[in-house]
């Protein structure tokens, strides 16, 4: 079935670099998602990385997938107090639902 | 972004009692909308798939006679939690797209509510 890992809490300190990582099973996602929640508040779209890609940059933020071992990475640079928050990757299948396989969240930490 | 609001916000009900939850896009119409459910500290769990117009999709384990999906409209689907219990406790977050079934290799994003703290007592 389909799955999607993530570690479950990352520190760093401000202007740090932050990287979280995410393993996913379905070799047939299409896209792949990573969103910011922050306390008592829904969930943020940050970026998305069609499956074909390799790597996606948006500003701060880097993007890498690694479609043979299925591995997904964010990058955060010059990590700010602001970008503490949890952080979801997901995964959209090649099903016509639409529906989104999400990570347990990573808990990003900055220390000032 | 579009935007997508849910109502209420929060609301402590005793159990026994219904609950009902409203979700909103405000600035496009939803064809399909989602519901989810985040345990503290926990991932978003994917309750059902609603769709305009017709009878939801739930996924396994979902009880559907206890949470109740109306998608009566493009722009509102509403969740009733129903006969609440302490273990229905929980944050429900509501997601919508904009855009009818789509094939692979389409790209529609989901914009995501603000949630609702559901507390029962």
């Amino acid at each position: 079935g389909e799955d999607v890992e993530q570690s479950l809490f990352l520190s760093v300190r401000e202007g740090d670099s932050s990287v979280i990582n995410c393993t996913y099973t379905d070799s047939s996602s299409t896209y792949l998602y990573w969103y910011k929640q922050e306390p008592g508040a829904g969930l943020q779209l940050l970026t998305y990385i069609f499956s074909n890609m390799d790597m996606k940059q948006d500003q701060r933020l880097t993007v890498l997938l690694n479609k043979k071992d299925k591995h997904l990475s964010l990058r955060i640079a010059d990590t700010q107090t602001g970008d503490s928050a949890i952080y979801f990757c997901a995964e959209k299948g090649s099903s016509n639902t639409g529906k989104l396989i999400f990570g347990q969240g990573t808990t990003l930490q900055v220390k000032p | 972004g579009a935007v997508v609001s849910q109502h209420p916000s929060r609301v402590i009900c005793k159990s026994g009692t219904s609950v009902k939850i409203e979700c909103r896009s405000l600035d496009f119409q939803a064809t399909t909308m989602f519901w989810y459910r985040q345990f503290p500290k926990q991932s978003l769990m994917l309750m059902a798939t609603s769709n305009e117009g017709s009878k939801a999709t739930y996924e396994q384990g979902v009880e559907k006679d206890k949470f109740l999906i109306n998608h009566a409209s493009l722009t509102l689907s509403t969740l009733t939690v129903t006969s609440a219990h302490p273990e229905d406790s929980s944050f429900y977050i509501c997601s919508a797209r904009d855009l009818p079934l789509a094939g692979v290799g389409v790209y529609n994003e989901q914009f995501f509510g603000p949630g609702t703290r559901l507390t029962v007592l």
